[in-house]
């Protein structure tokens, strides 16, 4: 099946720092690929997904990139917030396997 | 978009007692699936529920523990059977509107079994 590895586990960064967050897979025929926000006691919410046939996409603040030949995508977030502040996880298909997350600490 | 009507939220449970979860969507959906997160941990695909056909389950879940059922396009349950306090955690339903599209999550059930 499916193996999606995520790094990093933890990251602190400034408020208005860019925050990265990196994914690889193993699947080759995975062809979708979200990422989620969760908020402490909250259900994972959709921020930003991509296709394999697209390189990159971008909504405001947030922008995905994926590179299809090393099997990797990464999550960018620009000047960050507190409310920035939660975990984040990268899931590929077929079946949404899901990264291990990344806890974003934004200190203000 | 889909909304998902998941419950219980929590319950407590005697070991070796089962318990059935529900996930009820608004919509007609494609795929729908069953995980487990444990607190601080990610999400871990326990399986695939199936319309009209057996569960797909992932490595290390089984159909005996986790009895899954799917008699429609909006509806699933997930049944944890034989329970233990290792299965103390919270249980996610998802689903897919259209494959590759954004999949929506029920609320969750928080289980602790005592």
């Amino acid at each position: 099946g499916e193996n999606v590895e995520q790094h990093p586990s933890t990251l602190s960064v400034q408020e208005g720092d860019s925050a990265v967050i990196k994914c690889t897979y193993s699947d080759s025929a995975s062809n979708y690929f979200p990422w989620y926000k969760q908020e402490l006691g909250k259900r994972p919410q959709l921020i930003i997904d991509i296709r394999s046939n697209v390189g990159e996409k971008k909504d405001q603040r947030i922008a995905v990139t994926l590179n299809k030949t090393a099997k990797h995508f990464s999550l960018h977030i620009t000047e960050t917030q507190p409310e920035d502040s939660a975990v984040y996880f990268c899931a590929a298909s077929p079946t949404l396997t899901f990264g291990k997350g990344t806890m974003l600490l934004v200190s203000p | 978009s889909a909304v998902i009507s998941q419950k219980p939220s929590r319950d407590i449970c005697q070991r070796g007692t089962s318990l059935t979860i529900q996930c009820q969507v608004d919509s007609q959906v494609t795929m729908m699936f069953w995980y487990r997160q444990q607190p601080g941990q990610s999400l871990t695909l326990i399986a695939t529920a199936n319309q009209g056909s057996e569960a797909t389950y992932e490595s290390g879940f089984v159909i005996d523990k986790f009895p899954i059922s799917r008699p429609n396009l909006t509806f699933s349950t997930l049944t944890v059977s034989n329970m233990s306090p290792e299965d103390s955690s919270i249980y996610l339903c998802s689903a897919w509107t259209d494959m590759n599209t954004e999949a929506f999550f029920g609320q969750g059930t928080r289980l602790t079994v005592v």
